[in-house]
């Protein structure tokens, strides 16, 4: 049984050009959120999806977008990348609200230069 | 708002139990949860408390909560080398949706 999976693992961009992460959710999960986690940080809450829509979001600027599809799958957009943009992005998914919390993936590393 | 404060640094010998502390500010946290990250790796969960539990045992793993002081602290026994790793602790939101981490305890373990 797969785990969340999230690509790419490692990504370099440019300040101002825009990434798109991808997320496909642990088999039975309907719920996907995305952190932030800054080197040496602990991970910071993005939004959450559920349904195809966002049902909470952090303090993170509307440079941070993101996408459900049908098949619960994510997509996390950030435009005009920032130096400070660099950072593990955490994909994370459970079963709506369930107490066991979240399945976390490996995350992508992205690199902004 | 929600802050959640961890000691940065522990470091142990093989075979002695590890005490990884943590305190929290929103009273309203209905579930506390622990996080082991390994290098490279994503969060992996390792145990979680309800807010109206004081202690929570499974296997080498104690979780204490005392609420009034809103402290958390998970003691690990007969730690081993591949306990090494940062352990971080999070607050879940009253809604249900959000984890809130503390900045993670890199333990060390001594051969």
């Amino acid at each position: 049984d797969a785990g969340v999976t999230q690509s790419p693992t490692h990504l370099i961009k440019t300040r101002g050009q825009q990434v798109t992460l991808r997320c496909s959710p642990k088999s039975g999960h309907d719920t996907v959120s995305w952190y932030q986690q800054a080197l040496g940080q602990g991970p910071q809450f993005i939004f959450q999806y559920y349904e195809e829509e966002e049902r909470q979001r952090g303090n993170f600027p509307d440079r941070f977008s993101g996408h459900q599809f049908p098949n619960y799958s994510s997509e996390l957009n950030v435009n005009a990348l920032l130096l400070g943009d660099s950072a593990l992005y955490l994909c994370a998914s459970s079963l709506d609200r369930r107490i066991e919390g979240y399945t976390f993936g490996s995350g992508t590393r992205l690199t902004v230069v | 708002g929600e802050d959640v404060e961890q000691s940065l640094f522990l470091s142990v010998r093989e075979g002695d139990s590890s005490v990884i502390n943590c305190t929290y500010t929103d009273s309203s946290s209905t579930y506390l949860y622990w996080y082991k990250q390994e290098p490279g790796a994503g969060l992996q969960l390792l145990t979680y408390i309800f807010s109206n539990m004081d202690m929570k045992q499974d296997q080498r793993l104690t979780v204490l909560l005392n609420k009034k002081d809103k402290h958390l602290s998970l003691r690990i026994a007969d730690t081993q080398t591949g306990d090494s790793a940062i352990y971080f602790c999070a607050e879940r939101d009253n809604a249900g949706n959000m984890l809130t981490f503390g900045g993670g305890t890199r333990l060390m373990v001594k051969p």
